[in-house]
């Protein structure tokens, strides 16, 4: 099983629509969660970060934790064509010092 | 507030030479990471370091090593270069241990081998 698993992509959605991003893990002690995005050719960048069960909002974006199923989610709501990059899920390691990250979900926002 | 910087942006080296990539993380960051990304592997996690010591390394071979210096500041060195090597190698910095606190990226190096 790997470590961190992601829905394949790619993912397309029209312009103003949501789109929704899966990511479980198998680390049970992971306590930590990231999400980065990344565009083509450039470095990940963090978006979002949420460390307890529930959702957390960030303007258009919610990620969603629930520890007990070990799975995260993050909601891309009113896309934008700039929103269409990867993005990529990091559960934060519970005996190491790896950050472990999925293979990434890429988004295409269609105008 | 500086980001994470790495240098330099862009190599061309030829198999069986050697390279070393630098990564000045932000101000008062103690950690840094480094990362191989390939489109076909994705992030490939390649070492740890906080406080000078390397805590944990990925599975690569013997000639990819690093160190960090007593401002943080860090490098990698691949020897005996490969085809396979030619990656875009990324490091984070996170204020305390990776994976506990938010890591932040430079924008890498993309090293080509021929």
């Amino acid at each position: 099983q790997k470590e961190v698993e992601q829905n394949s992509g790619p993912l397309s959605v029209p312009e103003g629509a949501i789109a929704s991003l899966n990511c479980t893990y198998s680390d049970r002690g992971s306590q930590s969660f990231f999400w980065y995005r990344q565009y083509s050719g450039k470095s990940p960048e963090l978006i979002m970060s949420i460390y307890s069960n529930g959702d957390k909002e960030d303007g258009r974006f919610t990620a969603q934790l629930n520890k007990a199923s070990q799975y995260v989610s993050l909601l891309i709501r009113d896309s934008q064509p700039s929103d269409s990059a990867t993005y990529l899920c990091a559960p934060s390691p519970s005996n190491d010092y790896k950050l472990s990250f999925g293979a990434g979900t890429t988004v295409t926002v269609r105008a | 507030k500086a980001g994470v910087t790495q240098t330099p942006r862009y190599l061309i080296k030829t198999r069986g030479q050697q390279v070393t990539l630098s990564c000045s993380p932000i101000s008062g960051h103690r950690s840094v990471s480094w990362y191989q990304q390939t489109p076909g592997q994705g992030l490939q996690f390649l070492f740890e370091y906080f406080s000078e010591t390397q805590r944990n390394k990925g599975n690569f071979p013997g000639r990819f090593s690093g160190r960090q210096f007593s401002n943080s500041r860090s490098e990698m060195n691949v020897s005996t270069l490969e085809l396979g090597d030619s990656a875009l190698y990324l490091c984070a910095s996170s204020l305390g241990p990776s994976g506990v606190t938010e890591a932040f990226f430079g924008q890498g190096t993309r090293l080509t081998v021929v």
